[in-house]
């Protein structure tokens, strides 16, 4: 995606943690999300963090920002089989009427 | 069920054709979204409208035209298929209107078109 980088796969056995990491280049940027999007469906919100927070926790979700060097990373605690999917952050930039910028997607795989 | 519901699911075209692709929402957002989804499944806004009026409108080709007869609805009408356009495309929706772009996206379930 313009601006929003993520490496395309990962492979996790299930159990282990995933880690999805992403990086974004404008620094005004307030607003940053990760969504899933599971075979033949549309992209559902997952969680999302506001700049001024460092971390995020919600159930096995934890999001963590990096604002100096402007990376963002979504870990997965007890990966499960249904956690395959692809995994998009996008930022949205105040300046930039609502226009949310994603990123390539990282493709999850959870192996049994 | 409250939701964004796009049809069809499915569209299968010959070169040349025009086609439509609806979208509603019953969330009471003020705004809409048209997003296009490739084969890498990468993600490019395409149209954005704000309460029928249109804010943001990428470089798409002019054969591309959403209409939005009021703001629970935005459809894509494209003229002049090509191959290229095969995608699956994706309608979305948010809340908030200007100076409150800070909401997330609800999608659809995407529409796939495949143009032959």
């Amino acid at each position: 995606g313009e601006d929003v980088e993520q490496s395309l796969f990962l492979s996790v056995r299930e159990g282990d943690s995933s880690v999805i990491n992403c990086t974004y280049t404008d620094s005004s940027s307030t607003y940053l999300y990760w969504y899933k999007q599971e075979p033949g469906a549309g992209l559902q919100l997952l969680t999302y963090i506001f700049s001024n927070m460092d971390m995020k926790q919600d159930q096995r979700l934890t999001v963590l920002l990096n604002k100096k060097d402007k990376h963002l990373s979504l870990r997965i605690a007890d990966t499960q089989t249904g956690d395959s999917a692809i995994y998009f952050c996008a930022e949205i930039r105040d300046t930039n009427a609502g226009k949310s910028t994603f990123g390539d997607g990282t493709t999850l795989t959870v192996k049994p | 069920d409250t939701a964004v519901s796009q049809t069809p699911k499915y569209l299968v075209t010959q070169m040349g054709n025009d086609k439509s692709i609806k979208c509603e929402q019953n969330l009471g957002h003020d705004t809409m979204y048209w997003y296009k989804q490739d084969s890498k499944k990468f993600l490019k806004i395409m149209f954005s409208y704000n309460n029928k009026e249109l804010i943001i409108n990428e470089t798409v080709p002019n054969r591309f035209s959403p209409k939005s007869p009021d703001k629970a609805h935005l459809n894509l009408h494209i003229n002049s298929l090509e191959l290229g356009d095969s995608a699956v495309y994706f309608c979305a929706s948010s809340q908030g209107g200007r100076r409150e772009y800070n909401s997330p996206l609800h999608f659809g379930n995407g529409t796939r078109l495949t143009v032959t």
